[in-house]
């Protein structure tokens, strides 16, 4: 089992529409959990962090995270063509010097 | 610099070549991370310092792999006698180091490629 995974799409939604990625992971103890976009040919961007329960809110996006089923997911409201990129969620694994551990991406295409 | 500068950004090696790659991190940077990635994947840790000091190569996949940052800024990620496999997308990321929320500036990549 892979320690973190996503769902690598293509995820496809309308323009306006809301976009939901999800990851799960498999280390129970990971306190820190990270969203990055990376465009095509492009280094991966931070867009939201999290470390607590519930929702954290920072314009359109939205991360979500429940550690009891130990998932945490990316919502993205009225998506735009701009926001078709690979979404990478990543963890910070218990034990580890700090460094983050990958899912393989989601694909999302928002279609004019 | 403005950013995290990586060089070459594209790299063609014959198999069996040594190849270094070097990172440039935001000015002040404690943290230095270099990660692989391989197309369609996310990136996949390599190594970490904090300063000069290499505090984890656990994710270097064999002895080939070597990184180095003696005076704890710019950095080389070198590969001894390149495989087909090696054939990656080489990013370096740094932090200001510190704090669970530290965010990471990636660079561009070098992208290896080994015929």
């Amino acid at each position: 089992q892979k320690e973190v995974e996503q769902n690598s799409g293509p995820l496809s939604v309308p323009e306006g529409a809301i976009a939901s990625l999800n990851c799960t992971y498999s280390d129970r103890g990971s306190q820190s959990f990270f969203w990055y976009r990376q465009y095509s040919g492009k280094s991966p961007e931070l867009i939201m962090f999290i470390y607590s329960n519930g929702d954290k809110e920072d314009g359109r996006f939205t991360a979500q995270l429940n550690k009891a089923s130990q998932y945490v997911s990316l919502l993205i409201r009225d998506s735009q063509p701009s926001d078709s990129a690979t979404y990478l969620c990543a963890v910070i694994v218990s034990g580890s010097a700090r460094q983050l551990t990958f899912g393989s991406g989601t694909q999302l295409t928002v279609l004019p | 610099g403005a950013g995290v500068s990586q060089s070459p950004r594209y790299k063609v090696a014959k198999r069996g070549q040594d190849v270094a790659l070097r990172c440039d991190p935001i000015s002040g940077h404690v943290s230095l991370f270099w990660y692989q990635q391989a197309l369609g994947q996310g990136p996949e840790f390599l190594t970490y310092f904090q300063n000069e000091a290499q505090l984890d190569k656990s994710g270097l996949p064999s002895d080939r792999f070597f990184a180095e940052r003696p005076e704890g800024s710019v950095s080389t990620l070198k590969i001894q006698r390149t495989q087909q496999e090696d054939s990656a997308v080489y990013l370096c990321a740094s932090s200001l180091g510190g704090g669970k929320g530290e965010k990471l500036f990636f660079g561009s990549g070098t992208q290896l490629s080994v015929l």
